[in-house]
């Protein structure tokens, strides 16, 4: 079974550009999770997908927006990127939404400059 | 405010030098304990589920065992492909099960 799939891998923008990621979660799973990775703050939760409806949100500004199709593949999209948008965007699927089980992807690098 | 700490932040072993990680969390009420393990420019590689004290779960040199305030992942004569950093988070009951997580104990085990 393939695993998740994020794409770009690797993104660079500049400060003010908008940036949008995709994620394709496992085949019959039906919750994406968003998280952003940092060496300052780990991992934190953005949001949560499912069945088409954002189903939780983390503390994050409104910059950070997602959306999920009907064939559960997520985009995440920030606007007016800042400085501190650099990180690493990680997906992760799971078969219901809370799962217990998630399984990431490889994550997209963003670096903003 | 729930909280999830990881120690320590770093650890060095030795080929065969068995050992243990700690993940003590405060929470209002623990729906499940995670253990990730990720490898440098990856994501999170999901290890074991722990959902209530006293249980523990098994996975080759590795042992996560449960208490009502910690978790401790033993790796047992670890071997160079050990070296990750280990990743635990919690999901309160109750609540809107987002996860909450570690900073990580980057663990490397030398030939």
């Amino acid at each position: 079974k393939a695993g998740v799939t994020q794409t770009p891998r690797y993104l660079i923008k500049t400060r003010g550009q908008q940036v949008t990621l995709s994620c394709s979660p496992i085949s019959g799973h039906r919750s994406v999770s968003w998280y952003q990775q940092t060496p300052g703050q780990g991992l934190q939760f953005l949001f949560e997908y499912f069945s088409e409806t954002q189903r939780n949100k983390g503390n994050f500004p409104g910059r950070f927006s997602g959306r999920q199709f009907s064939n559960s593949r997520s985009e995440m999209n920030v606007s007016t990127l800042e400085l501190g948008d650099s990180a690493l965007y990680l997906c992760a699927s799971s078969l219901v939404a809370g799962g217990h089980e998630q399984y990431f992807g490889p994550g997209t690098r963003l670096t903003v400059t | 405010e729930d909280q999830v700490t990881q120690s320590p932040e770093a650890l060095r072993l030795q080929e065969g030098e068995s050992s243990s990680l700690n993940c003590s969390y405060t929470v209002s009420g623990l729906r499940g304990l995670f253990w990730y393990r990720q490898d440098p420019g990856k994501g999170p590689e999901f290890l074991f589920t722990l959902y209530s004290a006293g249980e523990e779960k098994e996975k080759e040199r590795l042992k996560a065992t449960l208490t009502k305030k910690e978790s401790f992942l033993h790796i047992t004569a670890p071997k160079p492909e050990d070296s990750a950093t280990y990743l635990c988070a919690v999901q309160v009951s109750g609540g809107s099960y987002i996860p909450t997580f570690g900073r990580g104990t980057s663990l490397i085990v030398h030939p």
